[in-house]
C-alpha cells in the first residue's frame, strides 16, 4: 500500500514568485492536511480539506491557499513568496475528517533566495 | 493557551540509558495527547498517544507518563538505542476539532 507522496521533495525559488505543492494521499484516504515545519517551531497547522472542501484553517496569511480534487489529490500554493516562507511542508492524511490517524508524507523542502 | 511547551531541545543519552522527554499544556480541554517520531527525511510517525483518564500507558520501550493536575506529560525511552535517535514532537488537541497542537521538538541522539 504506497504511503502518502508528495512532490517536488525540493524546490528552490525567488522571492516574489509563487510555488505549487501537491500532495497524494493513501488509497481510500479522503482527509489531507498541510502543515508548515521550521527548525524551533514545530509544525504549524495549515488548512484541511475534506471532499474537495477546506474545513479547518490555521493562522497563515492569505498568500497561502490550497485546494482537493475529487481524487482526494491535493495542492497548496504559496504565492508572492517570502524568505521567511523557507520550510519543510508536509502533507498528512486520514480516512476521514476529524480523525486522530494521520499518516504523514516526507514533505516538501522549499528554500526561497 | 493554545501552547505545548516542550523540552529540552535537544537531548544526548548513553545507549542503554533513558531518555525523557517532557511536555507541558495550558488549555484544559485538550484531551488527547500523542507523541510522535520523526527521522531525517521523513514526516513525522505516530510513536504514542495518551488520553487524560490513564496515568501512564507503556508499548514496548516507550512509556507516556501524564500528570493531569500539573498540565504536564512526558516521553520515557527505556534502554535507548542509536536507532531511537530522531527528533521527537508531543502535540495536543481536543476531540471537539482534532486540530494537533505541536510542541517544537526534541532532537535526541543516543550515543553507542
Amino acid at each position: 500500500k504506497a504511503g502518502v507522496t508528495q512532490t517536488p521533495r525540493y524546490l528552490i525559488k525567488t522571492r516574489g514568485q509563487q510555488v505549487t505543492l501537491s500532495c497524494s494521499p493513501i488509497s481510500g484516504h479522503r482527509s489531507v492536511s498541510w502543515y508548515q515545519q521550521t527548525p524551533g517551531q514545530g509544525l504549524q497547522f495549515l488548512f484541511e480539506y475534506f471532499s474537495e472542501t477546506q474545513r479547518n484553517k490555521g493562522n497563515f496569511p492569505g498568500r497561502f491557499s490550497g485546494r482537493q480534487f475529487s481524487n482526494s489529490r491535493s495542492e497548496m500554493n504559496v504565492s508572492t513568496l517570502e524568505l521567511g516562507d523557507s520550510a519543510l511542508y508536509l502533507c498528512a492524511s486520514s480516512l476521514e475528517q476529524g480523525q486522530y490517524g494521520y499518516t504523514f508524507g516526507s514533505g516538501t523542502r522549499l528554500t526561497v533566495v | 493557551q493554545q501552547q505545548v511547551k516542550q523540552s529540552p531541545q535537544s537531548l544526548i543519552v548513553q545507549k542503554g540509558g533513558i531518555s525523557i522527554i517532557n511536555c507541558a499544556y495550558e488549555n484544559t480541554a485538550f484531551d488527547y495527547f500523542p507523541w510522535y517520531q520523526q527521522f531525517p527525511g521523513k514526516g513525522p510517525a505516530l510513536l504514542i498517544a495518551i488520553r487524560p483518564d490513564v496515568s501512564e500507558k507503556k508499548e514496548g520501550r516507550f512509556t507516556i507518563s501524564f500528570n493531569k493536575s500539573a498540565k504536564q506529560f512526558s516521553l520515557h525511552i527505556m534502554d535507548s538505542q542509536p536507532g531511537d535517535s530522531a527528533t521527537y514532537f508531543c502535540a495536543a488537541s481536543a476531540d471537539s476539532n482534532y486540530q494537533l497542537i505541536w510542541g517544537a521538538g526534541t532532537k535526541l541522539i543516543i550515543k553507542p
